[in-house]
């Protein structure tokens, strides 16, 4: 059974930079078959889709966070990476990781989450 | 760039069917994949549907989703209602621009 757990600080300070890391286990990043996505959900709101990766490194921006957004992928430790620079009280978000299966473009495993809060 | 639109919230009694929209403002809502995820209070998102009408194992065959050109729209289905569906439902899917699109998201209230 694949599971996916964020990791990261639960709390940043505004203009600095949030980082959280996706832990994958039951399966391998390294599969050519999926992307590995982070996905945020700001208190009471919708799903707002940040990037995925490829285990290759190529990655996919969602166009409104692209100048801030860094995802990376450690396939030695199976696991991949958010950073997001310059951060607002607008930022503060549930963080999820997802698998994403390529060519259908769906979520099959998510992370449980993780609650970033940007405050001072 | 394109938007999904869905309804803020739904309502039906347990039993019943309910019919949840997802409207695409651009582009043919036929050119790419829907998929729908619930997503129950404090829980993260599943998948109920990919591929426009794909049920992922373990999603009982009263979900079903559909895609309709003429409105330019996919349906999420839901019969035979029960309390454990009310959740959000969020549509999504993507174009060349835009890897990922979701929906804003529908509250289903079963009552």
């Amino acid at each position: 059974q694949v599971q996916l757990q964020e990791s990261g600080p639960g709390l940043v300070k505004p203009s600095q930079t949030l980082s959280l890391t996706c832990t994958v286990s039951g399966g391998s990043i390294s599969s050519g078959d999926y992307y590995w996505s982070w996905i945020r959900q700001p208190p009471g709101k919708g799903l707002e889709w940040i990037g995925y990766i490829y285990y290759s490194g190529s990655t996919y921006y969602n166009p409104s966070l692209k100048s801030r957004v860094t995802i990376s992928v450690d396939t030695s430790k199976n696991q991949f990476s958010l950073k997001l620079s310059s951060v607002t009280a607008a930022d503060t978000a549930v963080y999820y990781c997802a698998r994403v299966v390529v060519g259908v473009q769906y979520c099959d495993y998510w992370g449980q989450g993780t609650l970033v809060t940007v405050s001072s | 760039n394109f938007m999904l639109t869905q309804p803020h919230s739904v309502s039906e009694s347990p039993g019943k069917t309910v019919t949840i929209s997802c409207t695409r403002s651009s582009g043919s809502i036929a050119s790419n994949y829907v998929q729908w995820y619930q997503q129950r209070p404090g829980s993260s998102p599943t998948t109920v549907i990919y591929e426009d009408n794909q049920r992922p194992s373990g999603v009982p065959d009263r979900f079903s989703g559909s895609i309709d050109s003429s409105s330019n729209s996919a349906s999420l289905t839901i019969s035979g209602l029960k309390t454990e569906d009310e959740a959000d439902y969020y549509c999504q899917s993507y174009d060349s621009s835009n890897p990922w699109v979701f929906g804003g998201g529908t509250k289903l209230t079963v009552l």
